[in-house]
């Protein structure tokens, strides 16, 4: 079965600093990962995805994450917070195997302080 | 524009109603599906599907009720049976197997 942690439900960064959010996944066949974001009262937006290939995935407004499959981890990063990326953070898992269902974790709500 | 759309925005309920919340695709994906949104739970699958005229059944599908007569569409009926209907709702669709969802804009369900 698979599933999807993500640690810390609130984070707060100064503008300009590094952010990270973490991600880890249990998956007994090779994932595919994603990290999306939501702004209030919208619907979710796709960051960036790991599928195959090249393990460090660089995303839209200046994100990436590593696939650590090791750590069974998917972290997200950015080096320099920007106001304009407060929102809520959700990593999610899925498998080409069986039904196409995913997995999505509890979302990281990001605060940039000024 | 490809995308999808959600409507209404916002729906408001009275006790022992069904309602029906609308989702249309036109990015010709053949995978649908719906997710309850509460705060601090992040998204729940209720209902997905895969192909036009079959769904399958999610992690909460009590209470609400689905069609997919259309490849376009995959409307959402929530139910009197439903206790605590008050939540976000958000629909997506996806090329199988696996890959990217694309969100739609969500509805905002209260019960009065």
């Amino acid at each position: 079965a698979q599933s999807v942690t993500q640690l810390g439900s609130h984070v707060s960064v100064s503008e300009g600093a590094l952010v990270l959010l973490r991600c880890n996944y249990s998956s007994s066949v090779p994932p595919y990962l994603f990290w999306y974001v939501q702004y209030p009262n919208q619907g979710l937006q796709l960051l960036l995805k790991y599928t195959t290939g090249a393990t460090l995935v660089k995303g839209i407004n200046g994100f990436e994450a590593e696939f650590k499959k090791s750590e069974t981890s998917f972290h997200l990063t950015k080096p320099s917070a920007h106001m304009s990326d407060a929102a809520e953070y959700f990593c999610a898992v899925s498998t080409i195997a069986g039904t196409y269902k995913y997995i999505f974790g509890t979302g990281t709500r990001l605060k940039v302080l000024a | 524009d490809g995308g999808i759309t959600q409507s209404p925005k916002y729906l408001f309920r009275k006790e022992g109603q069904n309602v029906t919340l609308s989702c249309e695709q036109n990015l010709n994906h053949d995978a649908m599906y719906w997710y309850r949104q509460d705060p601090g739970q992040g998204l729940r699958l209720i209902y997905y599907s895969q192909i036009v005229n079959d769904f399958q059944k999610g992690d909460i599908a009590e209470g609400y009720s689905v069609s997919r007569e259309k490849k376009e569409s995959f409307p959402l009926t929530v139910t009197s049976a439903q206790k605590n209907p008050t939540a976000f709702y958000l629909c997506a669709s996806s090329i199988p197997p696996a890959d990217t969802q694309y969100f739609g804009p969500g509805t905002r369900l209260t019960v009065l």
